[in-house]
């Protein structure tokens, strides 16, 4: 089935290590980003991409990576991540920007834990 | 109501009745709402969105009300039904200066619950 899909579901890793998540769509989406959500605040904007080798940074880039070499993957890394990264990471693509009325899907998430 | 915090405000409401949740916004330049319903384990699930040249807009079972005099949003769920528990959230769009990217700031949620 089409859609957008998030591995790994869970992950626990130490501080100081890399570690990747990947994002997958199959809609073909220009639009893909990286969010962050943690107890008590809204869905954060980490990292987005409007095409194939392009992204930009969002609300809170610091520490994170990113890369779209092609059209349907968007994976985010963490080069030497910190117990502050502890989180449930999502993955959200769509056809457009948001503003112009098409909505984002999201993924399941990744919630990673950091000790 | 809802406005980002460090708690997350909670909502309970008898089967069959309906459900009303608030969103305070916060920029007078945020041309695009959405809300989005995130069950618990999922990811969020775009339910309606609402733009600023509007005061309201119906979708199945939902309304969203925008006023903007007050820069107040919500959603009307009419009905509730058990499937409708989750935690609700309202997103706002602003219109940023020239040559800069949009984006989406999103509010921390309302958690509903619907009682048997």
């Amino acid at each position: 089935d089409a859609g957008i899909t998030q591995s790994p579901r869970y992950k626990i890793t130490e501080t100081g290590r890399q570690v990747t998540l990947m994002c997958h769509q199959t809609w073909s989406h220009s639009y893909m980003f990286w969010y962050r959500q943690d107890l008590g605040h809204g869905l954060r904007l980490i990292y987005y991409s409007a095409a194939a080798d392009i992204t930009d940074k969002g609300e809170v880039p610091d520490g994170y990576v990113v890369s779209r070499s092609k059209t349907e993957n968007f994976p985010l890394t963490l080069e030497s991540a910190t117990r502050s990264q502890t989180s449930v990471y999502f993955c959200a693509s769509s056809g457009s920007h948001p503003a112009s009325g098409q909505p984002q899907h999201f993924g399941d998430g990744t919630r990673l834990s950091i000790l | 109501g809802e406005s980002v915090g460090l708690h997350l405000p909670t909502l309970s409401v008898q089967e069959g009745d309906n459900s009303i949740i608030n969103c305070a916004y916060s920029n007078s330049a945020s041309d695009y709402f959405i809300w989005y319903k995130q069950e618990s384990g999922k990811g969020p699930q775009f339910i309606i969105d609402i733009r600023s040249n509007m005061d309201k807009r119906q979708g199945q079972r939902v309304t969203v009300l925008l006023n903007k005099t007050v820069k107040h949003l919500s959603l009307q769920i009419a009905a509730t039904q058990p499937g409708d528990s989750a935690v609700y959230f309202c997103a706002e769009n602003i219109a940023p200066p020239s040559g800069s990217a949009r984006q989406l700031t999103f509010g921390s949620g309302t958690q509903l619950t619907v009682l048997p």
